[in-house]
């Protein structure tokens, strides 16, 4: 059975970094079967798909064009475990942020998720 | 910003059925696997369905999924007030090389 569970700060200052981490239980984020993903979810935006980090013999990482100059996706095998950066933080950024996994077997879908951190973005 | 929309709201009596749509494109749900997502307030999102008609081990066949063209639909019958959430459709669009949400749909038991 898969658990993800996040953790980070619930409080980030606009222009600083906002920092998240997903720990996997029953799986391995090097599995090269699945991929490894943080989207977020706010009024203004509805769900909002992030990025993703995946190993198919080497780590590939993907990104939204919304956020691609500010996001980096790293995965920490010694801990198991991915995590989330987004630079330069505003309000806009404020949300409730998710890590899941995929299974793109052959459509791409979410099949397990994290219990979510609602990230605030205020001085 | 959802390139996939869905009705805001659905509702019905308990027992009976509803169905929600997807609409989207030729660079997202014309040429690729639809899944469903119910959002209980306060939690993740859970997944419905996936590869349009499929259903994850433990979902009732009171869900069901459908695609044809560029539109997606899900269907709940013998409505339960437990089934009162929000619904988001999904699927990868290759123009974005992303994943995209539909807007959402509430679904209220009358």
């Amino acid at each position: 059975h898969v658990q993800l569970q996040q953790s980070g700060p619930g409080l980030v200052k606009p222009s600083q970094t906002l920092s998240l981490t997903c720990a996997i239980s029953g799986d391995s984020v090097s599995s090269n079967s699945v991929a490894w993903n943080w989207i977020r979810q706010s009024p203004s935006r509805g769900l909002e798909w992030l990025g993703r980090t995946y190993y198919r013999s080497k780590w590939y990482n993907d990104y939204a064009v919304s956020v691609k100059s500010r996001i980096t996706i790293n995965s920490d095998t010694s801990k198991n475990q991915f995590s989330l950066q987004v630079n330069s933080v505003t309000s806009e950024d404020t949300a409730v942020y998710y890590c899941a996994r995929a299974t793109p077997v052959a459509g791409y879908y979410f099949d397990y998720w994290g219990q979510g951190t609602l990230v605030t973005v205020s001085s | 910003q959802s390139v996939l929309t869905q009705p805001p709201s659905v509702s019905a009596a308990p027992g009976q059925k509803v169905t929600i749509s997807c609409s989207g494109s030729s660079s997202n749900i014309g040429n690729n696997y639809v899944s469903w997502y119910q959002q209980l307030p306060g939690t993740a999102p859970k997944l419905l369905i996936y590869d349009n008609n499929k259903r994850p081990s433990g979902i009732p066949d009171r869900f069901s999924g459908s695609k044809s063209g560029t539109s997606a639909t899900l269907g709940i019958t013998g409505l339960q007030t437990g089934d009162e959430a929000d619904y988001y459709c999904g699927t990868w669009d290759n123009s974005l090389s992303a994943y995209v949400f539909g807007t959402g749909t509430k679904v209220t038991v009358l």
